[in-house]
């Protein structure tokens, strides 16, 4: 089964500052979905990742999956108390079908006033 | 439209106790799926339906785990005599397609079992 590692599991930031998130695969990763949970609440979907060396951005995240498709970053810049949750790294175990996301642990992510 | 709703929120649960949930998907979605998360982990796949057809139930942990989508929108998981272990937040997700769709995510129903 395809495993996914993130690290690291909790981080604590303050407001401003930037962080990266990683989620590595031990095999290649055909579709990389980057989620945010809100204790006590549903995922949200942030973006979707499928091809190599891809970049996506939204707002202040930002997530890239390497050339070769087996880890993702999500980078979070000039962070904010919203952007506090955990981050959950999910994906596609069906080779280029969605469908059975297997998901990381996720990253608790705290930001300070 | 509205996103997936899930009922109920919260559920406690006696052991031996059979429980009921709920999940609506977002309307027209072909695809709904159910995860199971337990506290610190990420979300596990249990079942998977296309339409009103269960296409994939390998992550049902036990045969007291059962799904059905008899119309091919609204879902019940059905979870027979509860256990301690199966305390956790029981999550639907919903796409839209066959392939390659975001899943799009319910709030959960947490379940605790006593």
């Amino acid at each position: 089964s395809q495993e996914l590692e993130q690290s690291p599991q909790s981080l604590i930031v303050q407001e401003g500052k930037n962080l990266t998130i990683n989620c590595t695969s031990s095999k290649t990763l055909y579709g990389l979905y980057w989620y945010k949970q809100k204790y006590g609440e549903g995922l949200i979907f942030l973006m979707m990742l499928q091809k190599g060396g891809e970049e996506k951005s939204h707002e202040k995240i930002t997530a890239k999956l390497d050339e070769k498709k087996q880890q993702s970053s999500l980078h979070i810049t000039a962070s904010q108390p919203s952007h506090a949750g955990i981050y959950l790294c999910g994906a596609d175990t069906w080779g280029g079908s969605n469908y059975k996301l297997t998901f990381g642990k996720g990253t608790l992510l705290t930001v300070n006033p | 439209g509205a996103g997936v709703s899930q009922s109920p929120r919260y559920k406690v649960a006696k052991r031996g106790q059979d429980v009921a949930l709920r999940c609506d998907p977002i309307s027209g979605h072909v695809s709904l799926f159910w995860y199971q998360q337990a506290l610190g982990q990420g979300p596990e796949f249990l079942t998977y339906f296309q339409n009103e057809a269960q296409l994939d139930k390998s992550g049902l942990p036990s045969d007291r785990f059962f799904a059905e989508r008899p119309e091919g929108s609204v879902s019940t998981l059905k979870i027979q005599r509860t256990q301690q272990e199966d305390s956790a937040v029981y999550l639907c997700a919903s796409s839209p397609g066959l392939a390659e769709e975001t899943q799009y995510f319910g709030p959960g129903t947490r379940l605790l079992v006593l």
